[in-house]
């Protein structure tokens, strides 16, 4: 069982690069999410989807921008990576009132 | 009051000893929580809802006081294989589609 695949695992961004976290998932959930973890900060919400169509600012959006590109698929871009974006991201999805569940990671170091 | 807050640790216990975690939330109008286990470099994984008073799974007891608005985590007979950081997670008011709230996360580390 699949459930949410998430793509890269890990990438090196030079300062100014743009780049796509892609995320999938096959659990057929209506919600989807972009978290970043770094150490200390616990889990910060970036963007969620609560439905097909719809996209919501979460706690730190700036310097993110994301598609719901169908009900399957919810994608992060960093327009202009910048240092304070190395972080580890985590994409998740959610059935409504139900358990969340989470890819395996993205590691991004931006230098 | 913060939306979740949790002791960061570390708990250090010795392997078979009980430990407890707690976490305190700010809306009173919550009414489903969960516990989530997450392992150093790997993403987090749920261990136990937390619908009503409380629920138990194995060694493992999550207890609910609404009055006091905090919910618990009770490990009984630690194992060296439970050390992680246990995230605390609260829906928001209205639950379903919304934000979920992460506690920042407890370090349990279980030692021989």
């Amino acid at each position: 069982n699949a459930g949410v695949t998430q793509t890269p695992k890990f990438q090196v961004l030079k300062t100014g690069q743009s780049m796509t976290l892609q995320c999938a998932q096959d659990m057929n959930h209506n919600s989807m999410y972009w978290y970043r973890q770094d150490p200390g900060m616990g889990l910060r919400l970036i963007y969620y989807s609560a439905s097909e169509g719809t996209t919501d600012k979460g706690e730190v959006p700036n310097g993110y921008n994301v598609s719901r590109l169908n009900k399957r698929e919810f994608s992060l871009r960093l327009e202009s990576a910048a240092p304070s974006q190395t972080s580890v991201y985590f994409c998740a999805s959610r059935r409504t009132g139900n358990t969340i569940y989470f890819g395996e990671g993205s590691w991004l170091t931006v230098v | 009051r913060k939306e979740v807050e949790q002791d960061p640790g570390p708990f250090n216990v010795p392997e078979g000893a009980t430990v407890a975690f707690n976490c305190t939330y700010s809306n009173s109008a919550s009414q489903s929580f969960f516990w989530y286990r997450q392992d150093c470099r790997k993403e987090p994984k749920l261990l136990m809802s937390v619908y009503s008073s409380g629920n138990e799974d194995g060694r493992f007891t999550a207890q609910l006081n609404r009055a006091s608005q905090y919910i618990s985590l009770l490990i009984r007979d630690s194992k060296l294989s439970d050390s992680a950081t246990y995230l605390c997670v609260v829906p928001p008011y209205g639950g379903s589609q919304g934000n979920l709230i992460f506690g920042k996360g407890t370090k349990l580390s279980v030692k021989p």
